[in-house]
């Protein structure tokens, strides 16, 4: 079984300046996927950026990169010039990569970033 | 094109009632996946449909069930309802899965259950 731990269960950045998000996970599996979803207040959840397990290069998505360390188990999510519409909370989840597990997704906890100005 | 949609949005049920939700997918979307999600537990993944058939599902009781129709508009369903299944239930649909997975899923609104 997969697991996925965010360690930091509330987080404040100002306007403009640069926040990390932190995510650890625990799998045996090799070849897998990692996500980073946004879910604002009151409103659905969406996808922030995705990550392939076998490609060593970050994904950027514009403001948002993550920084993926596979023999650490780690996947932060660096997010630049913060805006107000940042503020939400943030999922940290994991995908097997397997023609037959199908779309599954085991979440972290979550955490509550809030954007002041 | 239209997202993905929940109905009804909030519901208010007794113990021991049984609940159905419906989730319509974005258009040309055949997998439909459900999740329940809490303060205390978190979001837990339910049930996996794909064609009309389940293909994963969640470590839930059997008092969960769900299924999908052949338009992939998908049901799920909860009997002798109690108190800790209050919760935001979430649904979300992805395209067809290609080879090796990791197919974006959508979200839709979420039906906040209250279970009194």
């Amino acid at each position: 079984a997969q697991t996925v731990t965010q360690s930091q269960p509330e987080m404040s950045v100002q306007e403009a300046e640069t926040v990390t998000l932190s995510c650890t996970y625990d799998t045996s599996e090799s070849n897998y996927y990692l996500f980073w979803y946004k879910q604002p207040p009151s409103r659905q959840m969406i996808l922030v950026i995705r990550q392939e397990a076998y490609k060593q290069q970050n994904a950027t998505e514009n403001r948002f990169s993550v920084n993926f360390q596979k023999a650490a188990k780690s996947f932060s999510l660096k997010i630049s010039d913060s805006q107000l519409g940042d503020t939400a909370m943030y999922f940290c989840a994991f995908m097997i990569r397997n023609n037959n597990a199908g779309n599954m997704l085991t979440f972290g906890g979550g955490t509550r970033l809030m954007v002041k100005p | 094109k239209a997202g993905v949609t929940q109905t009804p949005r909030y519901l208010i049920k007794t113990r021991g009632q049984q609940v159905t939700l419906s989730c319509s997918p974005i258009s040309g979307h055949r997998s439909v996946s459900w999740y329940q999600q809490t303060p205390g537990q978190g979001l837990q993944f339910l049930f996996e449909y794909f064609s009309e058939t389940q293909r994963n599902k969640g470590n839930f009781p059997g008092r969960f069930s769900g299924r999908q129709f052949s338009n992939s508009r998908s049901e799920m369903n909860v009997s002798t309802l109690e108190l800790g299944d209050s919760a935001l239930y979430l649904c979300a649909s992805s395209l067809t899965l290609l080879a090796g997975g990791g197919n974006e899923q959508f979200f839709g609104p979420g039906t906040r259950l209250t279970v009194l």
